[in-house]
């Protein structure tokens, strides 16, 4: 079984500040997606990567492969409110579908 | 626009009691599965398809059964409820697997199992 663990669990941060969220595996993806999910609803796509060291910017978020493809990070330059949410990061490669790790809890205050 | 459409989006059932979750996609997907979703547990896969006449097992399939008889549709079906499958339950679809496409969820299904 592929086990994907994100860090932080819970993380609480002010407006403005820059934070990492971490995904690791013993095992190797041949993908690894990020979505992000709020209340009340299904999780949303933000990026898929495919290739060792891959780097992927969509606006103030930064995503990066690691070289081993066994884990990966998001990084969020000047927090908004707006980034509240849950972030999951999924491992692809199955042919039964995604391996999801537990998600972190992201809270943006103003 | 619909996606992915899920209902009911709230049910309550009694220990014993059976009842199908429904969902359908409007984007040609061969690909469907069903997760739950539990506090500190993640997603977790309980059925999944690769098209129609197709049906496997994911992590956590006992208590759960499926069919897809057409591309559209995937119901989930409770046979026999009990307080354990309590969960927030949701449907996904994806052109392909392997995780190279989206996956696109549904809004889900808060189950309450007393």
């Amino acid at each position: 079984t592929q086990l994907l663990e994100q860090s932080p669990q819970f993380l609480s941060i002010q407006e403005g500040e820059n934070l990492t969220v971490y995904c690791n595996s013993s095992s190797v993806f041949s993908s690894l997606q990020w979505y992000r999910q709020e209340p009340g609803e299904g999780p949303v796509l933000l990026v898929t990567v495919v290739t060792g060291g891959e780097v992927k910017k969509l606006k103030r978020l930064t995503f990066q492969f690691g070289d081993a493809r066994k884990d990966s990070s998001l990084h969020i330059t000047a927090a908004q409110t707006g980034d509240t949410g849950l972030y999951l990061c999924a491992g692809g490669g199955g042919a039964d579908g995604l391996t999801f790790g537990k998600g972190t809890h992201l809270i943006i205050q103003p | 626009n619909a996606g992915v459409t899920q209902t009911p989006k709230f049910q309550v059932l009694k220990t014993g009691q059976s009842m199908t979750l429904q969902c359908a996609q409007d984007m040609n997907h061969e690909y469907m599965s069903w997760y739950r979703q539990d506090p500190g547990m993640g997603l977790r896969l309980i059925h999944y398809s690769v098209g129609a006449g197709i049906t496997d097992q994911g992590e956590v399939p006992n208590g759960y059964n499926v069919s897809r008889s057409t591309t559209e549709d995937f119901p989930l079906r409770l046979l026999s409820a009990a307080p354990s499958q309590t969960s927030v339950y949701f449907c996904a679809s994806s052109k392909m697997t392997g995780g190279y496409s989206p996956l696109h969820f549904g809004n889900g299904t808060r189950l309450t199992v007393t």
